[in-house]
């Protein structure tokens, strides 16, 4: 069965900590996601890996950062928390080629004070 | 600029009934679309596909019809049950792109028995 897990479902950090999320897949998928969700916003972009030590900006990179040091996992940075990215972090995976149909791990719900 | 539209924010169906979510795009060239349903507090799984070149796909209660005239698709659910009750996403697949999907805001859809 495929699986996407993430260190944390729910996480409070203050403002200006550094905040590490992690991503690991079992499934030897070639491509990561990171998005977060917010309310009427639906799911955003902020980075993508197509391979180890690759990473791609998404649409909403500003005030994150990736590392993708092995394949099977997939981490996000926040360099430096701000109340506005209180949020829902969602990570998922692909394997190349079909439907595109990307793999969604249960999500990490962050919240900066 | 909104490639992928989800127009209506909710909507309310009762059980037993047929359950319609509509997805409208703009971009004639993509490959792919895919319908997410999401519960709260956890990732969005997969529900269903369908590649441009078809016009309808089934599975089960589920079928997604795609329109490319119009630029639109949308998801059938027949018959509706309470566990459907949950936020629904459209996605299109880009040509050319690494499996990165464009996401729609998402259509949370209540069930009532």
């Amino acid at each position: 069965d495929v699986k996407v897990t993430q260190s944390s479902r729910y996480l409070v950090k203050r403002t200006g900590e550094k905040v590490f999320l992690e991503c690991v897949q079992d499934m030897d998928h070639e491509n990561m996601f990171w998005y977060r969700q917010d309310p009427g916003l639906g799911l955003r972009l902020i980075y993508f890996s197509y391979d180890v030590k690759m990473k791609e900006k998404g649409d909403i990179p500003e005030g994150y950062s990736v590392s993708r040091e092995k394949k099977e996992r997939f981490s996000l940075i926040l360099e430096s928390a701000s109340t506005n990215q209180t949020s829902m972090y969602l990570c998922a995976s692909r394997v190349v080629g079909g439907y595109n149909e990307q793999f969604f791990g249960p999500g990490t719900r962050l919240t900066v004070l | 600029d909104q490639q992928v539209k989800q127009n209506s924010p909710s909507l309310s169906v009762q059980e037993g009934r047929i359950s319609i979510l509509n997805c409208d795009y703009t971009n004639s060239m993509f490959d792919y679309f895919l319908w997410y349903k999401k519960y709260p507090a956890e990732g969005p799984t997969f529900l269903i596909s369908i590649s441009s070149i078809k016009d309808k796909n089934e599975d089960g209660r589920f079928t997604v019809f795609l329109n490319k005239s119009a630029k639109h698709l949308s998801l059938h659910i027949v018959p509706s049950q309470p566990g459907d009750s949950a936020v629904y996403f459209c996605a299109a697949s880009p040509p050319g792109s690494q499996g990165n999907l464009i996401f729609g805001k998402g259509t949370k859809l209540s069930v009532k028995p």
